[in-house]
């Protein structure tokens, strides 16, 4: 059973590009988390998808930042326009139920971005 | 608000050395508890986790925790350390999306 997968792991963009993450969750799993990670700080909360729904987006950013968790794909966190400070590593988290007693998140392994 | 605390920013031990990481939360609800480790530059990986039940909660690779309500703790113990435990660890409370401490570094020695 696959875990988690992530891509590209490493991703460099020079100011003002768009930048497109790819989460595709474990197999089974209908819950989908973004996480980001900024140097020497912890794993911060994003955005939490269902398919096609958004559940929430409390910790997004307001501009530049959406993400979509379509019927048919993998997730995708999409930054636009992107600016030094987005330079991180964004994390995706998948779990087969939704606030139940049991859950638990899996994680991939990262997209490194880096913005020149 | 919810948060989690992590006491021990960079902690290096010798191997066979205890380990005790420090982890405080604030959360009013019923929490989920959970610790995570990273290796170097890998993906984060589910090291314990507490729903409910017996407070003292076993996990992988010989690490425990133990959930005390009334210090609103879940500290993450290991008795002996290998130099194969260095890694980042992360503490993270859960009410609905994950919340994580800012995390511990851990150097251990060979």
């Amino acid at each position: 059973n696959a875990g988690v997968m992530q891509n590209p792991r490493h991703l460099v963009r020079r100011r003002g590009q768009e930048a497109r993450l790819r989460c595709s969750p474990m197999k089974g799993h209908s819950h989908v988390y973004w996480y980001r990670q900024l140097p020497e700080e912890g794993l911060k909360f994003m955005v939490y998808l269902q398919k096609e729904n958004i559940i929430d987006e409390s910790g997004m950013p307001k501009e530049r930042f959406s993400a979509e968790f379509p019927k048919e794909g993998p997730s995708i966190l999409r930054i636009q326009q992107v600016v030094r400070g987005d330079s991180a590593a964004y994390f995706c988290a998948s779990s087969p139920l939704a606030g139940g007693h049991e859950e638990t998140q899996y994680f991939g392994p990262g997209t490194r971005l880096l913005v020149l | 608000a919810q948060s989690v605390s992590q006491h021990n920013h960079h902690v290096i031990l010798s191997e066979a050395a205890s380990l005790e990481l420090g982890c405080n939360y604030s959360y009013g609800g019923t929490v989920n508890l959970f610790w995570y480790v990273q290796y170097p530059g890998q993906h984060l990986q589910l090291l314990l986790k507490y729903f409910s039940g017996d407070p003292l909660v076993k996990g992988i690779k010989g690490f425990e925790a133990e959930f005390i309500k009334s210090k609103f703790s879940f500290n993450l113990r290991k008795p002996s350390v290998q130099w194969s435990d260095t890694a980042e660890y992360f503490c993270a409370v859960r009410g609905g999306k994950l919340i994580f401490g800012q995390g511990t570094t851990l150097q251990v020695k060979p």
